[in-house]
């Protein structure tokens, strides 16, 4: 399974971008890129997906390197809501159930 | 809106004490996911279905664990004999298809605390 490695914390300010890391040197050509994110006492929640271009949506952005071993997520304003622990996960399509592999995320603080 | 509802909400057993957990997924989704999450990890897969078929059960962590899904919409996991260790957060998702390109609905779990 490809395995993802992320910075175990992070701050930022209220109302200023924040760029979530994510190395996945494994990665292979039919990976999926997704992120979800986890509130104190709730299940995860998605965010955004992508495989090889840049994404956006409502919620966040999401950019992947060119060699795709490493995208970054980005939330343009942050707010106290979006304190959550952010997972940078790979679906794995080669097991036949397409399992999302968690590891152990990036917990964001974001400062008022 | 209906979202995943996964009950109890919170359960407490006594040490070799047999407990059942619900999911009831989003209507209509083919794919259902069991996921354990230990205090401070990320979730760990259990097992998965299509439809009523249990397609990997690769992360159940011993026979005491057992998992169902008899008509393709409601499951239930279910350990026997309750051991301290087993206490988490169990998470049920469900997606509308195998595709990888679709995103997973996660309920908000059961909290197990084995005493």
């Amino acid at each position: 399974d490809a395995k993802t490695t992320q910075p175990n914390s992070m701050e930022s300010n209220e109302e200023e971008p924040v760029h979530l890391p994510c190395n996945h040197s494994t990665i292979s050509g039919t990976d999926y890129i997704h992120w979800y994110r986890q509130l104190p006492s709730q299940g995860p929640e998605y965010v955004i997906h992508g495989l090889t271009s840049n994404v956006n949506n409502r919620m966040a952005s999401l950019a992947i390197a060119e060699d795709r071993k490493s995208s970054t997520l980005i939330l343009h304003r942050a707010t106290l809501r979006d304190a959550a622990v952010y997972y940078c996960i790979l679906r794995d399509i080669t097991s036949g159930t397409y399992k999302y592999i968690f590891g152990t995320g990036t917990r964001l603080k974001v400062l008022a | 809106g209906a979202g995943v509802s996964q009950s109890p909400r919170y359960k407490v057993a006594k040490r070799g004490q047999d407990v059942a957990l619900r999911c009831d997924p989003i209507s209509g989704h083919v794919s259902l996911f069991w996921y354990q999450q230990a205090l401070g990890q990320g979730p760990e897969f259990l097992t998965y279905f299509q439809n009523e078929a249990q397609l990997d059960k690769s992360g159940l962590p011993s026979d005491r664990f057992f998992a169902e899904r008899p008509e393709g919409s409601v499951s239930t996991l279910k350990i026997q004999r309750t051991q301290q260790e087993d206490s988490a957060v169990y998470l049920c998702a469900s997606s509308p298809d195998r595709s990888v390109n679709t995103e997973a609905f996660f309920g908000q779990g059961t909290r197990l605390t084995v005493v």
